[in-house]
């Protein structure tokens, strides 16, 4: 079955860049779309973007002039950048995967542990 | 904040049912199926209920979704204690072109 493993530091200083890995075993990343998600402490759940192998990309719109998500096929792997961090980036972030159909209809299906980020000086 | 709206809490005893609100607009349950997660404490989001009323195998049948105009519901029917968890509802916004959360629901069972 697909798995997903989130990768990066814990520990990002105000104004620097956050950068995570999303590294997928069991599926070509080539085959479906890929989300980040994250939820700061102690909130809810906040989309952050998707990509797709066709270059296509989504973001959320407070978060798109910070947010870079791409793929790496030959790795396997998709992964966020989120410029300008600031405390307010503090948060557990989730890679995802979704089904290729149109506006997340079938929902993101597979998640990964999470990894928490903490954004400090 | 989040465009869709949620109860912050729900409870029942075991056996009992339950049903989480989500509450829309136009641009996103009004013109989108939606999507529910369950959230065990301390674990990553779970996959509920897709396309409003559909369950991802391996869900149990007591979880029911339904959707009408710009809300959506979820029931658990004949509660557990394993279903005491955090639940998030979740749709496409057509005017933000991105996906929204619902502000979660903290469902404890008594």
């Amino acid at each position: 079955q697909v798995q997903l493993q989130e990768s990066g530091p814990g520990l990002v200083k105000p104004s620097e860049t956050l950068s995570l890995t999303c590294t997928v075993s069991g599926a070509s990343v080539s085959s479906y779309y890929w989300s980040w998600v994250r939820q700061p402490p102690g909130k809810g759940l906040e989309w952050i973007a998707y990509v797709y192998k066709s270059g296509s990309t989504r973001y959320n719109p407070s978060l798109k002039s910070r947010a870079t998500i791409s793929l790496d096929m030959s790795k396997n792997q998709f992964s966020l950048r989120l410029t300008s961090v600031t405390a307010a980036d503090t948060a557990v972030y989730y890679c995802t995967k979704h089904n290729v159909v149109p506006v997340l209809e079938e929902g993101l299906d597979v998640w990964g542990q999470g990894t928490t980020v903490t954004v400090s000086s | 904040q989040s465009v869709l709206t949620q109860p912050p809490s729900a409870s029942g005893t075991p056996g009992q049912r339950v049903t989480i609100s989500c509450s829309g607009g136009n641009s996103n349950i009004g013109r989108n199926t939606v999507n529910w997660y369950q959230q065990l404490p301390g674990a990553a989001p779970k996959l509920l209920m897709y396309k409003s009323n559909q369950r991802p195998s391996g869900v149990p049948d007591r979880f029911s979704g339904s959707r009408s105009g710009t809300s959506a519901s979820l029931a658990i029917s004949g509660l557990q204690s394993e279903d005491e968890a955090d639940y998030y509802c979740a749709a496409w916004d057509e005017s933000l072109d991105g996906y929204v959360f619902g502000t979660g629901t903290k469902v404890t069972v008594l």
